[in-house]
């Protein structure tokens, strides 16, 4: 079955700084990608998607690049913010209902 | 939109005893889904339902969890006999439809299960 996985469990950048968080893929067939968020002693929420027939997706501060070939993709946050620490889930889906997550990457914004 | 609502937020059972969390979804939602979140595994997806009906329940340990689904408002997840292996956070997710594209999944706060 499908595997994401993410190889930084901890980030820690200057607030200002630009982070980029890595995650990578087994199943050539996937075609969803999202990224959810986790503060601290709260639950998931989305925060950005990119699907297969695209290879970047921005939104605001937040840019998604994906590379097929490599079975790669990645998130990109500029100008970062200390609200932005906060634990990063990668996700992919191949369709249908089943969405397999990273293990996560906690990113650590200093002043 | 309250969102998606977990109770309780959390609770402690010991060795043994069932817990049974429940799970509203956001209204209009037609999919749902369990996910289990610990510090070891991960997020694990445990179960999935369409419209009501139950569609996939392949991560789900066989003999102690069942999960229903009784109307389109809530949904609950039941663990029998809980062990200390048991401890995690349930997460339930809703989704306003899930056919054969992908869609943002909306996560409950979850219900922490402490099991002595």
């Amino acid at each position: 079955g499908e595997k994401v996985e993410q190889h930084q469990s901890t980030l820690s950048v200057r607030e200002g700084d630009s982070a980029v968080i890595n995650c990578t893929y087994t199943d050539t067939a996937s075609s969803y990608f999202p990224w959810y968020k986790q503060e601290a002693g709260k639950s998931l929420h989305f925060v950005i998607d990119i699907r297969s027939n695209v290879d970047r997706k921005q939104s605001q501060r937040l840019t998604v690049l994906l590379d097929k070939k490599a079975k790669r993709f990645s998130l990109h946050i500029t100008a970062t913010q200390p609200e932005d620490s906060a634990i990063y889930f990668c996700a992919a889906s191949a369709g249908g209902y089943k969405v397999v997550f990273g293990s996560g990457t906690r990113l650590l914004v200093s002043p | 939109n309250a969102g998606v609502i977990q109770t309780p937020r959390h609770k402690v059972t010991g060795k043994g005893q069932e817990a049974t969390l429940w799970c509203e979804p956001i209204s209009g939602h037609s999919a749902v889904f369990w996910y289990r979140q610990t510090i070891v595994q991960g997020l694990e997806f445990l179960t999935y339902f369409r419209n009501q009906a139950p569609i996939d329940d392949s991560g789900m340990p066989k003999e102690r969890f069942s999960a229903q689904m009784p109307n389109q408002s809530h949904s609950t997840l039941k663990i029998q006999s809980t062990q200390p292996q048991d401890s995690a956070v349930y997460l339930c997710a809703s989704s306003l439809e899930w056919g054969v594209r992908a869609e943002t999944l909306y996560f409950g706060s979850g219900t922490r299960l402490t099991v002595l």
